[in-house]
This record gives structure tokens, sequence and C-alpha cells, in this order.
């Protein structure tokens, strides 16, 4: 069965640091990627999606960026972060296209700006 | 995109079954209809999806109605660890099979009593 780890569950940073969060799915082959931002009291924010190795396309401009260095493999990173940068950072996976494909979650990065 | 009515909260039972409704009167006819549910401080967790006919899986079943313009979500048999929020989704099954993306509204917060 396909499962999906992302790490660290919760994370405090301080203004202007960098950030890495990972995640990676287990069980299947050629997944398509995502990355969601979910701010509290709002709902659920597509930042970045990913169908193969190195291709990366972005929703929102920000100072966010992601990479895709191996087929089950996702990272969220930034350069200098900043206070808007708080929230629930979520990584999903579906396979396949189209709508009739689930996307399934991990179990999030908590991540506080100080 | 068709937008989704949900009621904001709902409670039931133990051991009863939970039906939650979702209105989705503006759905076109290549749109899915899903079901996610967020437990708080997890990640979503799909649930169950349909076009026109009805579904059922291990966790529930999926009603949606001949013209299809509203749904049921149906939980057997409810738990107290099915107190969650849950979201009725509709998401388009667009040309060329692109991806799509997930945008939750605010959902009905079901609460399972003992």
């Amino acid at each position: 069965s396909q499962t999906i780890h992302q790490w660290p569950a919760t994370l405090v940073q301080p203004v202007g640091s960098p950030l890495s969060l990972e995640c990676t799915v287990e069980g299947t082959s050629n997944p398509n990627l995502y990355w969601y931002r979910q701010a509290a009291g709002r709902g659920l924010q597509l930042l970045f999606y990913s169908v193969g190795i190195g291709q990366i396309s972005s929703e929102v401009p920000q100072n966010l960026s992601a990479s895709r260095p191996q087929d089950r493999q996702f990272i969220l990173s930034s350069k200098k972060l900043l206070l808007s940068d708080s929230g629930f950072y979520l990584c999903a996976w579906s396979v396949g296209r189209g709508a009739n494909q689930p996307q399934h979650f991990g179990d999030g990065t908590r991540l506080s700006i100080l | 995109d068709a937008k989704t009515t949900q009621p904001p909260s709902m409670d039931c039972a133990e051991g009863r079954a939970a039906n939650l409704p979702c209105n989705h009167s503006t759905i076109s006819g290549n749109e899915y209809v899903y079901w996610y549910r967020q437990i708080h401080s997890q990640g979503p967790q799909y649930i169950i999806h349909g076009l026109k006919n009805n579904e059922t899986n291990e966790m529930a079943s999926l009603i949606i109605t001949e013209d299809r313009k509203s749904s049921t979500l149906i939980l057997p048999h409810a738990t107290l660890r099915d107190t969650a929020v849950y979201y009725c989704i509709v998401i388009p099954n667009r040309s060329g099979g692109s991806n799509y993306k997930l945008t939750f509204g605010k959902g009905t917060l079901l609460t399972v009593n003992p």
C-alpha cells in the first residue's frame, strides 16, 4: 500500500531563516506530487505541483520554491522566511491524470515563524 | 467550478449512521463530487468520490441525486473517531487530464457523541 511521509511535524523558525521541508511517497511510481498551505482560519492553497522529476509548476508567486530530485521525493524550500509563511504545510500525491484520481495527504508540518 | 453548500455543523450518536448533505446545484456534467475529512491538527483524508452513480467503499457511501445537484455522504456506523470537519468539493475533469487543485470551503463539523 502507498504511504506518504512528511517531516518535521512541527517547526519553529525565526524570520529570515531558511526552510526545507521534505516529503516522500512509498509504494507507487511516478506519482503527481503537491505542496499545499493551510493558514489558520483559511482554506487550502495549492503552492506547487509536480508530474515528474525536475518538473515543477508554481501556482502562487511567493518566496518559496519546490524541487523534486527523485521520483518520490518533493522538497519545499525558502531562503528567507517571512512572518506570513506561518501555516500548516501539506504534501499530497496522486497517480494518473484527471479528476478521477484522488489526492492523498500526509500529516503535515506546522510551521511557526517568530 | 461549481460551488458547494454544506451545513456548518451536525451531531450524531455513536453507532448510528451519519448522513452529511451537500448541495452543488451548479455542477456540470464532467465534474466529480469528492469528500474529504480533516481531524484536528491532521492532514485531510480522502473518503470517497463519484461522478453519477452511487459509490461505496470501506469508509462510507456516497449517494448522488439523479439530477446531480446534491449528494449525501453516509457513515454507516459512526464512531467517536469520526468526529472531524467533512468537506464536499466539486472537481472538473478538464480536457487533457490536467492536474487539479483542491480548495476546501468551510465544511461540516461532525461531532459524534457517546
